[in-house]
């Protein structure tokens, strides 16, 4: 079984700086896919990154980039440059490599950006 | 536009009452994904079909059923609901089961269900 932690519940920033939120995984499996997504008040899930755990460069989608650490098992989501739009809550999730390919969620952590 | 559709977008119903939620994936995607998202459970998967067949499950009580139809739609059914079943009930869909992962799943915009 997958089981994803995120330890901040909730998160401030000022705009325009870098945040990190948080997120440990843990898995028995070899091949797993690790994931963060970002849901704003109206509700929507929307895809930010993804990271394959044999993916050995960390991910990067524009002002998102994935710290991965496979040792450790953490896959911190950095946002840099953080803009008033970016205020939503996060949800870090697992996928396992197996027949079963549902995600796991965290719990998700909130993000308030700062004027 | 995410591409996956779920509607009703809203739904307010009775305890004891059955409703539909339905949901159209993403052109291309062959799997479906029900997720339900309630304040005190979180994100908890509930069912997967591909192609028409169910390829898992998870957290999905018996009053809930779902299926897969031949143009690739899905519903899911809840019955005798109860208040607890108040939440938000997203589907997710990918192209095949395992090439989600690479693209990101994509989510439709989830139903409201409220139950009274």
């Amino acid at each position: 079984a997958q089981k994803i932690t995120q330890t901040q519940p909730g998160m401030f920033v000022q705009e325009k700086e870098a945040v990190t939120l948080d997120c440990t995984y843990d898995t028995s499996d070899q091949s797993y896919g690790l994931f963060w997504y970002k849901q704003p008040s109206s509700g929507e899930m929307i895809f930010l990154i993804y990271q394959g755990s044999y993916d050995e460069q960390n991910a990067t989608e524009g002002r998102y980039s994935l710290n991965f650490q496979k040792a450790r098992k953490s896959a911190n989501l950095v946002i840099s440059a953080s803009q008033l739009g970016d205020s939503a809550m996060y949800f870090c999730a697992s996928r396992s490599g197996g027949s079963n390919y549902k995600l796991t969620f965290g719990k998700g952590t909130l993000l308030t950006v700062n004027p | 536009d995410s591409g996956v559709t779920q509607t009703p977008k809203h739904l307010i119903t009775a305890t004891g009452q059955r409703v539909t939620l339905r949901c159209s994936p993403r052109s291309g995607d062959l799997s479906v994904y029900w997720y339900q998202q309630s304040l005190d459970q979180g994100l908890q998967f509930l069912i997967q079909y591909y192609n028409g067949e169910e390829r898992a499950k998870g957290n999905i009580l018996e009053r809930f059923s779902a299926q897969q139809f031949p143009d690739l739609h899905s519903e899911l059914n809840l019955s005798s609901l109860e208040l607890g079943d108040s939440a938000l009930y997203f589907c997710a869909s990918s192209v095949g089961p395992g090439q989600g992962a690479v693209y990101g799943y994509t989510f439709g915009s989830g139903t409201r269900l409220t139950v009274v």
